[in-house]
């Protein structure tokens, strides 16, 4: 079965840094990558995800991600984080698409002013 | 125009009791899911029905019974509700397990 570990439960950030999440998970079959982020007493809101092609992802909010398959990983970057980036942040994978999403235990980014 | 809404979005109920959580997708999803977020935030999928079909039912009490009376609408009945069932219910759905869209979520606190 699937698994996705987030290597840090916080990450506590200055505003205007930039800051990396990291997400490695466990399969060696194809597989499709997701980042979604939590805001408080919210849903989920897709960020961005990879399901083939180029291994670079552009997403919302200045987002990116790497699929680094070598390595297992699908770490999400921004180059310069906002005080409204807060949220919590979750990496989810599926089988290519043959099962229900798994989700990491997620990551809180603390944008401090 | 919401692309997954539930209802309610709080809940609070004393044990014992038995409650329903509603949800609609508006998406033309063929598959829809319900996932529990329990107090240290971890998202857990619950079940998953394909056109009206139970797909996956993962390790959930019996307590627990989703019904589809059609593939835009994907309802959780829970019996005999436990202190230990408070979390976050979140509605989801997607095309062909790709992108899973949300709904926002029902708090279930049972006092």
């Amino acid at each position: 079965a699937q698994s996705v570990t987030q290597l840090d439960s916080q990450v506590p950030v200055f505003e205007e840094a930039p800051v990396e999440l990291r997400c490695n998970y466990s399969s060696s079959v194809s597989v499709y990558l997701f980042w979604y982020v939590q805001y408080p007493n919210q849903g989920l809101q897709l960020l961005l995800k990879y399901l083939s092609g180029s291994t670079l992802v552009k997403g919302i909010n200045g987002f990116e991600a790497e699929f680094n398959k070598s390595q297992t990983s699908f770490h999400l970057r921004k180059p310069s984080v906002h005080i409204s980036d807060t949220a919590e942040y979750f990496c989810a994978v599926s089988d290519q698409g043959n099962t229900p999403l798994v989700f990491g235990k997620g990551t809180r980014l603390s944008v401090i002013a | 125009d919401t692309a997954v809404s539930q209802t309610p979005k709080y809940l609070v109920t004393q044990m014992g009791n038995d409650k329903s959580i509603k949800c609609e997708q508006n998406l033309g999803h063929d598959t829809m899911y319900w996932y529990k977020q329990d107090s240290k935030k971890f998202l857990k999928i619950m079940f998953s029905y394909n056109n009206k079909e139970l797909i996956i039912n993962e390790t959930v009490p019996n307590r627990f019974s989703p019904k589809s009376p059609d593939k835009a609408h994907l309802n959780l009945h829970i019996n005999s509700l436990e202190l230990g069932d408070s979390a976050v219910y979140f509605c989801a759905s997607s095309a062909e397990y790709t992108e899973a869209f949300f709904g926002q979520g029902t708090r279930l606190t049972v006092v």
